[in-house]
């Protein structure tokens, strides 16, 4: 089965700041990958996603940007942090279709002050 | 685009007593999954549902799918605190990644 590695576990930034998260896949081939955000007592706000190496495809304008350099990493960035950055940053993967039931991994808590 | 809406959007109940969760699509879905993150914790999940009319049952959990294929419910008979946390569907439409709904989070009271 799918185990999904996300570092770090909690993170402080200040506001312009730059960021960078990663999330690794194990058990897996070539799986769909998310980048999720959480505002705190919130829902979950799609952000990135990506079929493939390389595929990104965006749901929300944000001053974000996600890269796939190898089938099973994904990472999410920022040159420069927002207050309205903060959340809980969750990266998913399905086995292959959207459709498919999707597996988290722990997830980032970031705090932009 | 595809619209979720998710009911009630917050639930507190005393353990021992039954619990429900609605999810209603704008449009008709492919599948419905379902998924709980505990507090502190990520989304773990539960099941999916395919069929017009599909009734799934996981223990005290009791999923359904409507038979138009646009809404889905579940029941949880007989709350217990291990039950505490928020309950997300989310429906495929087919041309789309997933859209999870906004969440119920339920309170378990002892």
């Amino acid at each position: 089965s799918q185990t999904i590695h996300q570092w770090p576990a909690t993170l402080v930034q200040p506001v312009g700041s730059p960021l960078s998260l990663e999330c690794t896949v194990e058990g897996t081939s070539n799986p769909n990958l998310y980048w999720y955000r959480q505002a705190a007592g919130r829902g979950l706000q799609l952000l990135f996603y990506s079929v493939g190496i390389g595929q990104i495809s965006s749901e929300v304008p944000q001053n974000l940007s996600a890269s796939r350099p190898q089938d099973r990493q994904f990472i999410l960035s920022s040159k420069k942090l927002l207050l309205s950055d903060s959340g809980f940053y969750l990266c998913a993967c399905a086995r292959g279709r959207s459709s498919y039931e999707q597996y988290f991994g722990p997830g980032t808590r970031l705090t932009v002050t | 685009g595809q619209q979720v809406m998710q009911i009630p959007q917050y639930q507190h109940v005393q353990e021992g007593e039954d619990f429900t969760t609605y999810c209603n699509s704008s449009t008709t879905l492919s599948n419905i999954q379902w998924y709980k993150q505990r507090p502190g914790g990520h989304p773990v999940f539960l099941i999916q549902l395919v069929k017009s009319g599909e009734v799934k049952k996981q223990k005290r959990l009791t999923f359904q799918f409507g038979e138009a294929k646009k809404n889905s419910s579940l029941h949880i008979t007989a709350t217990q605190t291990t039950d505490v946390g928020t309950y997300f569907c989310a429906p495929y439409s087919g041309n789309t990644p997933l859209v999870f709904g906004k969440g119920t989070r339920l309170s378990v009271i002892a």
